[in-house]
């Protein structure tokens, strides 16, 4: 009974090719997010998504864009990918105050 | 600016020994809500303790407990009887409702609990 789940745990692609990551989540929330962590463990947030209103941090590359099919789903889709986009991507769902996460995917850009 | 500083990159404590990792926050909201995740080498991230700014009594959790200064922007946590399970990296954060449930979140600090 997975309350945040994310498929993959592991990604490796090349350079150049595009991806998605899954998200979904069981607890009925109203927010879900996606984060990114760097290998120095720094967390920041990419996107928000509340009742079809999308918050997009300004410094994110358009190459990412967050898909949501339902409210329990937030699926992160990559586009020509770069070596920099390596990192542990975190998918996450908020209600009344508690956030609570997916268990990440680590994304390897070779 | 929505800010969130933890000053310790790294901190280590001896089992069974306390340890407090500091947290100082800006926010010109007077509604917010600050939390301590723990990240453990699974890389899961684990809420541990949340504390309500409008609630003056600092939360507790077992052996993890907050001393909560509002005037100051502070939001420490204490973890008594260090266990070697409570090595991991960990995160303050907090959220206001009136950003659009935005969770700002800290460099993290990174503890070792010492057998």
């Amino acid at each position: 009974d997975t309350a945040v789940s994310q498929t993959p745990k592991y990604l490796v692609t090349q350079m150049g090719n595009d991806k998605s990551i899954k998200c979904e989540q069981n607890l009925g929330h109203d927010t879900m997010y996606w984060y990114k962590q760097d290998s120095k463990k720094f967390l920041k947030i990419m996107f928000s998504y509340n009742n079809k209103e999308l918050i997009i941090n300004e410094t994110v590359p358009n190459r990412f864009s967050p898909k949501s099919p339902d409210k329990a789903h937030l699926n992160l889709h990559i586009n020509s990918l770069e070596l920099g986009d390596s990192a542990v991507y975190f998918c996450a769902s908020s209600h009344m105050h508690e956030q609570y996460f997916g268990p990440g995917t680590r994304l390897t850009v070779t | 600016a929505q800010t969130v500083t933890q000053s310790q990159p790294e901190m280590s404590v001896q089992e069974a020994e306390t340890v407090t990792l500091s947290c100082t926050y800006d926010t010109s909201e007077s509604n917010y809500y600050l939390f301590w995740y723990k990240q453990p080498p699974s890389r899961q991230m684990i809420l541990v303790i949340r504390q309500e700014a409008y609630k003056q009594q600092n939360a507790t959790e077992n052996r993890f407990s907050v001393n909560f200064q509002k005037a100051a922007k502070s939001f420490s946590l204490k973890i008594s009887d260090s266990q070697l399970g409570d090595t991991a990296m960990y995160f303050c954060a907090f959220m206001t409702p009136n950003t659009g449930n935005q969770f700002y979140f800290g460099t993290g600090t990174s503890l070792t609990v010492i057998p």
